[in-house]
């Protein structure tokens, strides 16, 4: 059965660091395409990162410069380490397995709640 | 780079049928597939349409998706409309710039 388990979030103040973890059962990171995707409170589902197969990283032009999507092959372990958060950066955050370009997200997780305030 | 635009709330009767359009800003709407997601409160969200009309398995078949050229939009039709239908609905596609987008989703309310 597939499975994806947030974890990392938490409260943290602006201009920090948070590294964000998923990690998977019932399939191989490394052989699927992986995202992050964000939802701010009360606000609608937004792309933030995704590797592919190949190990190529895309991330939104909101997050571009700050986060970083990377993979545990041996840990099947999905990561997101966010540096220079802002207050815009609160939301939750959830990992998603995709089965490609053009395709859909099949499968999330429950997702882990960032909070960034002083 | 494009948006997806969708309704912000529709409302409708039980056994009613509602139809949520999803509009591309820029860019034609057929060159890459359109999925839907259904979101309810405190949960993650799940897939009702793939493929801009494709069905996962245990979506009932009261979900339909199409794709309407001539207003570069897609749409999610709900038929038989169920209280357990309510809930938010997001759109999704793919930018060939390697983006995903989302819509700005959609509140079904079945009052």
């Amino acid at each position: 059965e597939v499975q994806l388990v947030e974890s990392g979030g938490g409260l943290i103040q602006p201009g920090g660091s948070l590294r964000l973890s998923c990690t998977a059962s019932g399939f191989s990171v490394g052989s699927k395409f992986m995202a992050w995707v964000r939802q701010a409170p009360g606000k609608g589902l937004e792309w933030v990162s995704v590797i592919y197969i190949d190990g190529s990283t895309y991330h939104a032009d909101s997050v571009k410069g700050r986060f970083t999507i990377s993979r545990d092959n041996y840990k099947n372990t999905l990561y997101l380490q966010m540096n220079s958060l802002r207050v815009e950066d609160t939301a939750v955050y959830y990992c998603a397995k995709n089965l490609g370009p053009g395709s859909h997200f099949d499968y999330w997780g429950r997702g882990t709640l960032v909070t960034v305030s002083s | 780079n494009f948006m997806l635009t969708q309704p912000h709330s529709v409302s409708e009767s039980p056994g009613k049928t509602v139809t949520i359009s999803c509009t591309r800003s820029s860019g034609n709407i057929l060159s890459n597939y359109v999925q839907w997601y259904q979101q309810r409160p405190g949960s993650a969200p799940t897939t009702v349409m793939y493929e801009d009309h494709q069905r996962p398995s245990g979506v009932p078949d009261r979900f339909s998706g199409s794709i309407d050229s001539s207003s570069n939009s897609a749409s999610l039709t709900i038929s038989g409309l169920k209280t357990e239908d309510e809930a938010d609905y997001y759109c999704q596609s793919y930018d060939k710039t390697n983006r995903w987008v989302f819509g700005g989703g959609t509140k079904l309310t079945v009052l």
